[in-house]
């Protein structure tokens, strides 16, 4: 198994541009969540899906917004970027109840 | 809301001291609790995880978490440490009605060979 794949690895961005990252699980997991680690700030939610067809805002939505048109895959669109969005970027993924979220390779981002 | 404080933001130690790591937590109710490590360069990979019965919980890599409810405490330890363990470490409470999780700003340990 792969775990949790994320698409691209490094994306360097200019302001205003747009772009969508990729997340894939092939665990069959009902959970997915987008989070961006910024130093001395640990992870933060973006947002996150209880499963197919459903999106919900996590701590930190503004400027980004996502879609889980498949239960495998869960995607977070950008549609203006600014250089605050400068991140890594992770995808996790985990099954229903309290349990453990595997996470992806991650992707970083720059905004200039 | 829940919160989670990690109260060491660097930690430098030399090879073969001991290690630990404290994290606290604020929530009332039932908790599962999570140590999760992030070496340089990669993604976070679980260490151990709590859920319920004996508090003192062992992980991988030698790695252990004793969690006293009455401290909202769960910290975690490490009898000698290598030059390897070098990476940041995250606690992280579940939180809210999806189980999500709630993570500490981190605390990175820098082990000196």
């Amino acid at each position: 198994n792969a775990g949790v794949t994320q698409t691209p690895k490094f994306r360097v961005l200019k302001t205003g541009q747009s772009m969508t990252l990729l997340c894939a699980q092939d665990m069959n997991h009902e959970y997915m969540y987008w989070y961006r680690q910024d130093p001395g700030m640990g992870l933060r939610l973006i947002h996150y899906s209880v499963g197919e067809g459903t999106t919900a805002k996590g701590e930190v939505p503004d400027g980004y917004n996502v879609s889980r048109l498949k239960k495998q895959n869960f995607l977070l669109g950008l549609e203006s970027a600014a250089p605050s969005q400068t991140s890594v970027y992770f995808c996790a993924s985990k099954t229903g109840g309290y349990n453990e979220q595997f996470f992806g390779p991650g992707t970083r981002l720059t905004v200039l | 809301a829940q919160s989670v404080s990690q109260h060491n933001h660097h930690v430098i130690l030399s090879e073969a001291a001991s290690l630990e790591l404290g994290c606290n937590y604020s929530y009332g109710g039932t908790v599962n609790l999570f140590w999760y490590v992030q070496y340089p360069g990669q993604h976070l990979q679980l260490l151990l995880k709590y859920f319920s019965g004996d508090p003192l919980v062992k992980g991988i890599k030698g790695f252990e978490a004793e969690f006293i409810k009455s401290k909202f405490s769960f910290n975690l330890r490490k009898p000698s440490v290598q030059w390897s363990d070098t990476a940041e470490y995250f606690c992280a409470v579940n939180g809210g009605s999806q189980g999500n999780l709630i993570f500490g700003k981190g605390t990175k340990l820098s082990v000196k060979p």
